[in-house]
Order: C-alpha cells, then sequence, then structure tokens
C-alpha cells in the first residue's frame, strides 16, 4: 500500500537551532516528491519538487533532499516566521493515473 | 494575479442541508482537485478532474458531488448523505502530473 510517514509529529526549536524533518515513503511508480508549507486556516504554499535520489533544493533556511525510502527537510537557522505545518506528498503513478498521498506533516514552532 | 479562489471562507450547514463550495481557477490548468483536512490526518482526495465534463472520485466521495463544466470552476456540494462534514477544505489545480496549486480553503462546521 502506499503511503507517506513524517516525522516528528511536531518539534519546538529555537531560534537559530537548526533541525531536519523527516518524510519516509512506500509507494510504486513514484514521479516525484513535493513539500508544502501551510499556515494555519490557510492552504499549503508550494516549497520542492524533488525526482531523482540525490536531488536537493535550497531555499532561504530550507534545502529539501531525497533518497530512495526518503526526504529530509533542514531547516538552518531558523526564525519565527518559519513556525509552520510541513507537508509532505509524493506522486506515485498508479496505472497512468497521476496521484498524490500527503503525509500528516510535522507542525514546527521556533520560539524567539 | 493568477490563482485559485475559494469561497466562502466559513460555511455553516444545517442538518439536511446541501451546500456548495466555489472553487474558481484563472491559471489555465486542465486538473482539478477537491481534497478534505481534518486535525491530525493528512490530506484526502474527495474528487478530482483531468478535463472539462469529467470527473473521478477520490478516495472518500460518498456524500459528495461534483461538477465540470468549465475549465475554470469545480464546485464541490457537500450533501446531507455526508454524516461528518466539518472539516477544512481544500481546492487545488495543476498541469497534468505536476505540482499543485492550492487556494486558501473554506472551513465547514456543522450547526
Amino acid at each position: 500500500e502506499d503511503q507517506v510517514t513524517q516525522s516528528p509529529e511536531a518539534l519546538r526549536l529555537q531560534e537559530g537551532e537548526s533541525s531536519s524533518l523527516n518524510c519516509s515513503y512506500t509507494v510504486s511508480g513514484l514521479r516525484g516528491l513535493f513539500w508544502y508549507r501551510q499556515d494555519p486556516g490557510k492552504g499549503p504554499e508550494f516549497l520542492f519538487t524533488l525526482y531523482s535520489a540525490g536531488e536537493e533544493k535550497e531555499k532561504e533556511r530550507l534545502k529539501a533532499t531525497l533518497t530512495k525510502k526518503e526526504s529530509f527537510l533542514h531547516i538552518t537557522a531558523p526564525k519565527p516566521e518559519d513556525s509552520a505545518t510541513y507537508l509532505c506528498a509524493v506522486q506515485a503513478d498508479t496505472s497512468g493515473t497521476y496521484k498524490y498521498i500527503f503525509g500528516t506533516g510535522t507542525r514546527l514552532k521556533v520560539l524567539a | 494575479d493568477g490563482g485559485i479562489t475559494q469561497s466562502p471562507k466559513y460555511l455553516f450547514r444545517k442538518e439536511g442541508q446541501n451546500v456548495t463550495l466555489s472553487c474558481e481557477q484563472n491559471l489555465n490548468h486542465d486538473a482539478m482537485y477537491w481534497y478534505r483536512q481534518d486535525p491530525g490526518q493528512g490530506l484526502r482526495l474527495i474528487y478530482y478532474s483531468q478535463i472539462v465534463n469529467d470527473f473521478q472520485k477520490g478516495d472518500i466521495a460518498e456524500g459528495y458531488s461534483v461538477s465540470r463544466e468549465k475549465k475554470e470552476s469545480f464546485p464541490l456540494t457537500v450533501t446531507s448523505a455526508q454524516k461528518n462534514p466539518t472539516a477544512f477544505y481544500l481546492c487545488a489545480s495543476s498541469w497534468t502530473a505536476e505540482k499543485l496549486f492550492f487556494g486558501s480553503g473554506t472551513q465547514l462546521s456543522v450547526l
């Protein structure tokens, strides 16, 4: 069964304290892995797409990496404005239909 | 500016009532989606449409209906058959097999 698991469920960091969020997946026919940021009461905002193992993408304090079984979202020297829920999703090719499977997210709180 | 517009932001449903959530996009995307988000759960797919006048059931379609008469519009009706409709509903669109663009969501509650 296709599945996406994110850990930890919640994470509290002091401002400047770097850490990583994990997204592990089991899916047949992986086409891409996506990271989104979601603020309370709002829709998810796209961050990154990763397509193949070894690929890395960076944006400001965020860096996403991908292996054959998992992806990491590294947050370097976070600031309070980085507080949000981070969602991981994989896109699977299911008999010609492209299906997105979402994890439950990691709630990040960065304290000043 | 291009984007996806969902309305209303908040919606209240009385028992036995059908309600319709609006979703409009001006991104010229072919595919549109409806997701339901509950606390502690991942986004779950309700319905999706890859072209006008065609749509498919997702994982939790029971109690919901959709239409896709125009490329820009994909309204979702929550029927009285949906016994637990309280949730945050998200509409998304994409080029086929590309990243999803999301609207700002509709919070539906039961009176």
